[in-house]
């Protein structure tokens, strides 16, 4: 199993330009998350998703869209890129609900909006 | 505001010693805390998780202790090395567990010198 693999894992963008993050997970999980760590700062939550086609945001919402149209793919989406969004992009995935709290993270997408 | 705090200060240890890292909370009883490890430039890694009725948990050289009086837990390493050397994180669920979304704290730096 490859677990949660993001791609692409660097990206320097223009402001005003968009792009979408990768997330896929090969380990049959209903709940995937995005976060951004900022340096020095713990991961805040963008959105999240409990099964495919349901989305809902996090702490962070602002500027990011996403889907789920399947289970194992959770993009994350950024329209109009702003400096604001220069950080590192986690995704996560968990088995969910009382059965494994345990989240799975990918390597991170470094994002640099310039 | 419900927070979860870390010592943001790095922790320095000589090899071979127990490194003891703190993660606070206030304002909420978390029912759950998790543990993760982070390396440079990589996603984090779970640990450990532990639950408000048990006081202590460990796995290999790792021990992990649940204070609800103190509203603190406590990340030990014992007979540590330097490949321990990393970013740790606590985390605390966030809302319902069954929607499995996190709240981390900004995560304690050790530095295992040999």
């Amino acid at each position: 199993n490859a677990g949660v693999t993001q791609t692409p894992k660097f990206r320097i963008l223009k402001i005003g330009q968009s792009m979408t993050l990768q997330c896929a997970q090969d380990m049959n999980h209903n709940y995937m998350y995005w976060y951004r760590q900022d340096p020095g700062m713990g991961l805040k939550l963008i959105y999240y998703s409990v099964g495919a086609g349901i989305t809902d945001k996090g702490e962070v919402p602002n500027g990011y869209n996403v889907s789920r149209s399947t289970t194992e793919d959770f993009p994350l989406r950024l329209e109009l890129a702003a400096p604001s969004q220069t950080s590192v992009y986690f995704c996560a995935s968990t088995l969910g609900g009382q059965i494994s709290l345990e989240a799975f993270f990918g390597q991170g997408t470094r994002l640099t909006v310039v | 505001s419900q927070k979860i705090e870390q010592n943001s200060e790095a922790l320095n240890i000589q090899e071979g010693k127990t490194a003891t890292l703190t993660c606070n909370y206030t304002n909420y009883s978390p029912a759950y805390l998790q543990w993760y490890r982070q390396d440079p430039g990589r996603g984090p890694v779970f640990l450990l998780l532990i639950r408000e009725n048990e006081k202590e948990k460990r796995k290999e050289r790792l021990k992990v202790t649940f204070d609800t009086t103190l509203k603190q837990s406590l990340f030990h390493i014992t007979a540590s090395q330097p490949a321990d050397s990393a970013t740790y994180l606590c985390a605390r669920i966030n809302g319902s567990s069954n929607t499995g979304k996190l709240i981390f704290g900004q995560g304690t730096t050790l530095q295992v010198k040999p």
